[in-house]
């Protein structure tokens, strides 16, 4: 069965530093693999997504992921954090030609600190 | 394009009770997906919908129901409440169904069961 697995509950860093968000995977076909971002009293956000092709995938806000196969992760990045981008970060995963639900990791609270 | 809608936004109910929550999708998208969303166990998928038709389901018991319009619009509805529903339940349209479509949420519903 696929499954997702965010290892960090919080993830603090200070404003200008480089962040990153981790994410591990499992699945037993090719990976779909999506990051969205939920501010307090909203619904989640899509932020950038891996469907094939190059490793490093650019989004939103100045985010970008990189997907090792290897190690079957998609840790999401960002070169100089700011202080807006304290959310609660979600990463998911469809199986490509399996049930194709989508699976949300738990969750990463990012705190940037100014 | 207007975005994804859902109503009510706050709903105080009582155990035993039954509640129907609505989201209305982004004009065009086919695809509708509902999510329950707790601290301790984050964001778990209930079912999608896709042209009118149940296309998967999550591990939630049969009192977690929903149907989708022809217009696309959906409901759930969730009977014999219980202290365990209280959420935030999240709905999200993308435009076709399948692996590499991003899903567009809504604000959510809150639902508290007393």
């Amino acid at each position: 069965a696929q499954s997702v697995a965010q290892p960090e509950d919080q993830v603090n860093v200070a404003e200008g530093n480089p962040l990153t968000v981790k994410c591990t995977y499992s699945v037993s076909g090719n990976p779909y693999l999506f990051w969205y971002v939920q501010y307090p009293n909203r619904g989640l956000q899509f932020l950038l997504k891996y469907i094939t092709g190059d490793n490093l995938v650019k989004g939103s806000y100045g985010f970008e992921a990189e997907f090792n196969k290897s190690q079957t992760s998609f840790h999401l990045k960002k070169p100089s954090a700011l202080v807006s981008d304290s959310a609660l970060y979600f990463c998911a995963v469809r199986d490509e030609g399996r049930d194709d639900k989508i699976i949300f990791g738990k969750g990463t609270r990012l705190h940037i600190l100014p | 394009k207007a975005g994804v809608t859902q109503t009510p936004r706050y709903l105080i109910k009582t155990r035993g009770q039954q509640v129907t929550l609505s989201c209305s999708p982004i004009s065009g998208h086919r695809s509708v997906s509902w999510y329950q969303q707790t601290p301790g166990q984050g964001l778990q998928f209930l079912f999608e919908y896709f042209s009118e038709t149940q296309r998967n389901k999550g591990n939630f018991p049969g009192r977690f129901s929903g149907r989708q319009f022809s217009n696309s619009r959906s409901e759930m509805n969730v009977s014999t409440l219980e202290l365990g529903d209280s959420a935030l339940y999240l709905c999200a349209s993308s435009p076709d169904t399948g692996s590499p479509y991003e899903q567009y949420f809504g604000p959510g519903t809150r639902l508290t069961v007393t």
